[in-house]
């Protein structure tokens, strides 16, 4: 199986911050990565998918780049709706496997 | 619009059985690859079994695997997963994803609003 790693596994931002989330796969994905947002309570929802094209309806302060083993999820402005976790998930291969996620917390 | 609706969910005792469904509406349900994906409270997102378009294909999570069965009505636009022999650990919200068949990564472009299983005596 392909293990995802995401890292942080938490972090505190403030309203207006660029964060960075990298996830990691355990061998090569070519651009098989997706991303996903989840609020509490809620569905997870597609931001990002072949690792840097961005869903419709998704604003565009979201942005995914890397290839092979190393993908990065940028918020370019942090913005209040964003406080939320995300999540990493290879299609490469079955059993699709996601990352342990990041949760986006109010600093 | 795009919905997919789950049901089923509920308390079982463990090595018991429970059927969920997820009835899709608002696409060619008969086109699409579907999804099971689970979270058990406060962890993370776990993918459990797929189904293809025709239901001619499956597969498993290795923690599932021969106590699970997934499968599709394409005439009623529904899915199911079949849990028998449940488990304490089973015990999440489980979540029907349909897998977008336009990009070639297949993501999961739509999910259902989950229901909650509960495994315990």
């Amino acid at each position: 199986d392909i293990q995802m790693t995401q890292s942080p596994s938490s972090l505190s931002a403030s309203v207006g911050d660029r964060v960075t989330i990298t996830c990691r796969a355990s061998q090569s994905l070519s651009s098989y990565l997706n991303w996903y947002q989840q609020k509490p309570g809620k569905a997870p929802n597609l931001l990002i998918y072949v690792a840097s094209s961005l869903q419709s309806g998704v604003p565009s302060r979201f942005s995914g780049s890397g290839s092979g083993t190393d993908f990065t999820l940028t918020i370019s402005s942090l913005q209040p709706e964003d406080f939320a976790s995300y999540y990493c998930q290879q299609s490469y291969s079955t059993p699709w496997t996601f990352g342990q996620g990041t949760k986006v917390e109010i600093k | 619009e795009v919905q997919l609706v789950e049901s089923g969910g509920g308390l079982v005792q463990p090595g018991g059985s429970l059927r969920l469904s997820c009835a899709a509406s608002g696409f060619t349900f008969s086109s699409y690859w579907m999804h099971w994906v689970r979270q058990a409270p406060g962890k993370g997102l776990v993918w459990v079994s797929r189904i293809n378009s025709d239901g001619s294909s499956t597969s498993y999570a290795d923690s599932v695997k021969g106590r699970f069965t997934i499968s599709r009505d394409n005439a009623k636009n529904t899915l199911y997963l079949q849990m028998n022999s449940l488990r304490a650990e089973d015990t999440a919200v489980y979540y029907c994803a349909r897998a977008s068949t336009a990009i070639r990564s297949r993501p999961f472009d739509y999910w259902g609003q989950g229901t909650l299983v509960t495994v315990s005596s």
